[in-house]
């Protein structure tokens, strides 16, 4: 069972359209962070939120904690190829150590 | 260039074997994890390391051991091999501000 629960798990769109991702779960987080993957590397840290309904801008991408810090999303305006990869957000739950626990992920393929 | 590094990128093993993935980091960072990738599964944490002599299991250790006898180095050890262990593995370490991942190791046991 997994604890951060995201979807759509897979989206193709075309260049210019807008897109959201989800992330859910039935815990609080103390703060949560989306990650970008591309193929064959690590994932990148892109933004950490941690206060109930924190938005925060990073150019064409809006990411935003739910008000219960139960969910989070993620906005990409224009889409464009350089978007593509694999989106994971992941939760740090209290009382477990601050341990982050990561959603199964977002494929993104944005064709030119 | 100041980051995670792990060793070897790819890598085939016979069941039963042994072998060690290598993962060091530059950046002082305390906290150190090994997660293993599967699709469909996510990124699913195997052992961490809260500093020096410490470590502790995550959500799927069985068959994996570690150690942490300095800040910069966390090797992870496969024991014995089974099919089930291929995945690819990711080192990472942790400040307060987020995960910084090695590129990661593509391993098959055949």
């Amino acid at each position: 069972t997994q604890l951060l629960e995201q979807s759509p798990q897979f989206l193709s769109i075309q260049e210019g359209e807008n897109l959201t991702v989800y992330c859910n779960s039935s815990s609080v987080f103390s703060s949560l962070q989306w990650y970008r993957q591309e193929p064959g590397e690590g994932p990148v840290l892109l933004v950490t939120v941690v206060t109930g309904g924190e938005v925060k801008k990073l150019k064409r991408l809006t990411f935003q904690f739910g008000d219960a810090r139960k969910d989070s999303s993620l906005h990409i305006t224009a889409a464009q190829p350089g978007d593509t990869g694999l989106y994971l957000c992941a939760g740090a739950i209290p009382g477990t150590g601050n341990q982050f626990y990561f959603g199964t992920g977002t494929s993104l393929t944005v064709i030119p | 260039n100041a980051g995670v590094t792990q060793t070897p990128k790819f890598q085939v093993l016979k069941t039963g074997q042994s072998m060690t993935l290598q993962c060091a980091q530059d950046m002082n960072h305390e906290y150190m994890s090994w997660y293993r990738q599967d699709p469909g599964m996510g990124l699913r944490l195997i052992h961490y390391s809260v500093g020096a002599g410490i470590t502790d299991q995550g959500e799927v250790p069985n068959g994996y051991n570690v150690s942490r006898s300095t800040t910069e180095d966390f090797p992870l050890r496969l024991l014995s091999a089974a099919p089930s262990q291929t995945s690819v593995y990711f080192c990472a370490s942790r400040t307060s501000y987020g995960y910084t991942f090695g590129s990661g190791t593509r391993l098959t046991v055949v």
